[in-house]
């Protein structure tokens, strides 16, 4: 069946850029996610990759795919303290249910 | 507009006693999916609701059940609680599968507390 992995824990200073990996195992997966987990709340979804992307950039936040290797990556520039939270990497293959990653903990330090 | 509402937020039960939580989805979600969150086991897909239907079902025993109603809300049902179904139940909201990249929109969830 699917699996996604993510590494658990990632710890940077503020200000710098943030690199959170994530591979999966579902070839087919159409859409591939990242969100984002505060706590005592729910998952909010940041940004989404479609499959035939290689890159998308939205504000402070790009993600990188390598389709043939199928590894996803998260990078956060200029990362705050705002940004400390559980980072989730989701897949999602055509008609079939979301697999979640186990979670990547960011903590920045001031 | 409004997000996925849960009910209710914080729950203390004691083991044996049954719990029913509750997910309004976004309007116009027609796609209800429950997933249980633990410090061990990470997020672990429960189960699916699409027009009423149960479209898909996790791993879990059948203490664990659900439905869906009309207007798409949904509840969860957990029947003769064990210390182990101490967990943040999380509900998340879809147009419905295969809708593109609209993700889920996930509801803050109810912690369920087993003593």
């Amino acid at each position: 069946g699917e699996d996604v992995e993510q590494s658990l824990f990632l710890s940077v200073r503020e200000g710098d850029s943030s690199v959170i990996n994530c591979t999966y195992t579902d070839s087919s997966s159409t859409y591939l996610y990242w969100y984002k987990q505060e706590p005592g709340a729910g998952l909010q979804l940041l940004t989404y990759i479609f499959s035939n992307m290689d890159m998308k950039q939205d504000q402070r936040l790009t993600v990188l795919l390598n389709k043939k290797d199928k590894h996803l990556s998260l990078r956060i520039a200029d990362t705050q303290t705002g940004d400390s939270a559980i980072y989730f990497c989701a897949e999602e293959s055509r008609g079939q249910n979301f697999v979640f990653g186990p979670g990547t903990r960011l903590s920045v330090l001031p | 507009k409004a997000g996925v509402t849960q009910t209710p937020r914080y729950l203390i039960k004691t083991r044996g006693q049954q719990v029913t939580l509750s997910c309004s989805p976004i309007s116009g979600h027609r796609s209800v999916s429950w997933y249980q969150q633990t410090p061990g086991q990470g997020l672990q897909f429960l189960f699916e609701y699409f027009s009423e239907t149960q479209r898909n079902k996790g791993n879990f025993p059948g203490r664990f059940s659900g439905r869906q109603f009309s207007n798409s809300r949904s509840e969860m049902n957990v029947s003769t609680l064990e210390l182990g179904d101490s967990a943040l139940y999380l509900c998340a909201s879809t147009f419905g599968r295969g809708q593109g990249h609209y993700g889920y929109t996930f509801g803050s969830g109810t912690r369920l507390t087993v003593v």
